[in-house]
């Protein structure tokens, strides 16, 4: 089955920790973004990628680092430096043409 | 820069009633997406519809319609004799037809329907 995976579902960390969050899509799509939500928000821009080897700062990508070195993976590292880390984090793909983009299930990162 | 707005932050009704979800943009692109998105308990968003903003028709499928008016700069979303399957947040999005693809959502509407 085609479709894009997150693990763990569920992650806690202390205060301090870098953090990985994994994204994996065997969708063979092009694209590929990191997305927060808080709780009653809606969804907020953290990094994204078009092209194996690139990827650009979305609208809150302070404190966040992510590489893609794999069409079909794409990581965000949460660092220290994230002020306030604990949210819901979603991975989506897309194929860059028609627009769409797909999600995988998310991750909730809680940081104490 | 993109901006959306979902002025209802929360919707009740009884099943089988009707209801619509508002969603009005922003935009300084000539043509653009529009989406709407379904999250349900569980987490996970749930493409539901993508429309062009040089297509204008309205889109039925089952018991969802689309309403797409750009003089408005509005794109609502009507579910017709709600179920309890529906209950969820629905986000509505806009992205770019090209360069930055990456979806504006606005802030949700939670919809509850019961039984």
């Amino acid at each position: 089955d085609g479709g894009i995976t997150q693990s763990p579902k569920y992650l806690f960390r202390k205060e301090g920790q870098n953090v990985t969050l994994s994204c994996e899509q065997n969708l063979n799509h092009d694209a590929m973004y990191w997305y927060r939500q808080d709780p009653g928000q809606g969804l907020r821009l953290i990094y994204y990628s078009q092209i194996v080897n690139d990827f650009q700062k979305g609208d809150i990508a302070e404190g966040y680092s992510v590489s893609r070195e794999k069409k079909e993976s794409f990581p965000l590292t949460v660092t220290s430096a994230q002020k306030n880390p604990t949210a819901f984090y979603l991975c989506a793909s897309s194929t860059g043409l028609l627009g769409e983009q797909y999600f995988g299930p998310g991750t909730r990162l809680t940081v104490t | 820069a993109q901006k959306v707005t979902q002025a209802q932050t929360e919707i009740s009704v009884v099943e089988k009633e009707d209801v619509t979800l508002d969603c009005v943009y922003e935009t300084r692109d000539t043509t653009y997406y529009l989406f709407w998105y379904k999250q349900p308990p569980s987490g996970e968003l749930v493409f539901l519809i993508r429309r062009n903003s040089f297509d204008e028709q309205n889109e039925i499928s089952g018991r969802y319609s689309w309403n797409f008016q750009k003089s408005t700069s509005s794109f609502n979303f009507t579910i017709t004799a709600s179920q309890v399957v529906d209950s969820a947040v629905y986000f509505c999005a806009l992205s770019a037809y090209t360069g930055r693809r990456a979806l504006t959502f606005g802030s949700g509407t939670r919809l509850q329907v019961q039984p």
